[in-house]
């Protein structure tokens, strides 16, 4: 098994642009996850799917952007990129809800960094 | 919503020593605290979890400790070796509102030989 996977590791993006931060599991989780890191402010989850077609905004869900077409991926999109959303992303998946597993697979992360 | 609180935000100790993590929550239906270890670099993995039935979990050198009445729960790590030396974040989770992991701030531990 390769886990959870993320692409790209390092990204450099100029004000208003927008990119997708891909994220791909191959364990059958049926919960996925985006969690952005900052100094200090520990782990904030952007936005959660607990299932195929099923997602649900997390702490700080502005300006990002997120859809699950299939059990395997959970992309997270960024609209029109600002300079707060400079950080390392996380993307993590567990079994779900109802398996009662809770622990979190992390991806490697990605370095997001807007100018 | 929940809020989670975690001290303190550094600790430095002595290798051999032991190092004390402080998580408190503030719902009181929170049902589930894992704490998670990043080394520099790496991303985080669980080591220990402990759910509210339990009052105390142990696994080799580390244990967290639960008390629900005080809505707080605790890692200890005994004999900490340089390997220790990294960011733990404690978390919770609430029935209702499955998904929604909570973290704390984290709290940066550095083992000096």
């Amino acid at each position: 098994n390769a886990g959870v996977t993320q692409t790209p590791k390092f990204q450099v993006l100029k004000t208003g642009q927008s990119m997708t931060l891909q994220c791909a599991q191959d364990m059958n989780h049926e919960y996925m996850s985006w969690y952005r890191q900052d100094p200090g402010m520990g782990l904030r989850l952007i936005h959660y799917s607990v299932g195929a077609g099923i997602t649900d905004q997390g702490e700080v869900p502005n300006g990002y952007n997120v859809s699950r077409s299939t059990t395997e991926d959970f992309p997270l999109r960024l609209l029109s990129a600002a300079p707060s959303q400079t950080s390392v992303y996380f993307c993590a998946s567990s079994y779900g809800k109802i398996s009662g597993a809770n622990v979190l697979t992390f991806g490697a992360g990605s370095r997001l960094t807007v100018l | 919503g929940e809020n989670v609180e975690q001290h303190p935000s550094t600790l430095s100790v002595q290798e051999g020593d032991s190092a004390v993590i402080k998580c408190t929550y503030s719902d009181s239906a929170s049902n589930y605290f894992p704490w998670y270890k990043q080394e520099l670099g790496k991303r985080p993995q669980l080591i220990i979890d402990i759910r509210s039935n339990v009052g105390e979990k142990k696994d080799q050198r580390i244990a967290v400790t639960l008390n629900k009445t005080a809505k707080h729960f605790s890692l200890h790590i005994t004999e900490t070796q340089p390997e220790d030396s990294a960011v733990y974040f404690c978390a919770s989770l609430t029935p209702d509102s499955w998904g929604k992991f909570q973290f704390g701030a984290g709290t940066q531990v550095v083992v000096t030989p």
